[in-house]
């Protein structure tokens, strides 16, 4: 059981450039979370998705955006990166049986925005 | 959403008992109380999750007193592996997929 990937594992990004971040899980899970973790901040909610084909803004939407087209996938996408975005991205799942307060996470994507 | 509050940074020896508080003042009657356990260069885990009382799995105890306004995550013996961030967050279960809070964490740092 895979449980949640994330790709790619890292990434150094000019600024201005497009990019997409892709977050897979394998349980069926309904619900799935993007995240950035940056020093001293904790982890903040950037979006997230409680079923296939809807979408929801977090703590922290803007410059980010988000798709659910199947119940797998989820990818986050920054349409023109900018330094600040630099951080490391937790993708995250839950079903609709344990709730959102029992989230799965995958191994993080560490992005640097030059 | 009930916001948390607990330390930012805790140091405990080896082998000690170490237990970490967060304040809930504002939780919902149908609010639980959920801790997440994060070490370095991965994603945060679940680690136990309880509405009153005493709790206690594998990992953990959380202890949560009659008026629920705070709670305390319990680790027996620690070792230089607990060494993490640990959050505490509070959200309904029943509220369906309302997403949660994760806060800046306790920050563990075990020392031999």
């Amino acid at each position: 059981i895979a449980g949640i990937t994330q790709a790619p594992t890292s990434q150094i990004l000019a600024a201005g450039r497009r990019m997409t971040l892709r977050c897979t899980q394998d349980m069926r899970h309904n619900a799935m979370y993007w995240y950035r973790q940056d020093l001293g901040l904790g982890l903040r909610l950037i979006h997230y998705s409680n079923t296939a084909g809807t979408t929801g803004k977090g703590e922290v939407p803007d410059g980010y955006s988000v798709s659910r087209a199947n119940t797998d996938d989820f990818p986050l996408t920054l349409a023109s990166a900018v330094p600040s975005q630099t951080s490391v991205y937790f993708c995250a799942s839950s079903d609709e049986f344990s709730g959102p307060d029992t989230q799965y996470f995958g191994p993080g994507t560490r992005l640097t925005v030059l | 959403l009930a916001k948390t509050t607990q330390p930012i940074s805790m140091d405990s020896y080896e082998g000690q008992e170490v237990n970490i508080t967060c304040s809930h003042n504002n939780i919902a009657t149908n609010d639980y109380i959920t801790w997440y356990q994060q070490f370095p260069s991965q994603g945060p885990r679940f680690i136990i999750q309880g509405y009153k009382t005493k709790v206690t799995n594998e990992v953990a105890s959380l202890f949560i007193p009659a008026d629920r306004k705070s709670s305390t995550l319990s680790l027996p013996r620690v070792s230089l592996s607990d060494t993490a961030v640990y959050y505490c967050l509070v959200g309904d279960l029943n509220s369906g997929n309302t997403p949660l809070v994760f806060g800046k964490g306790t920050r563990l740092s075990v020392i031999a």
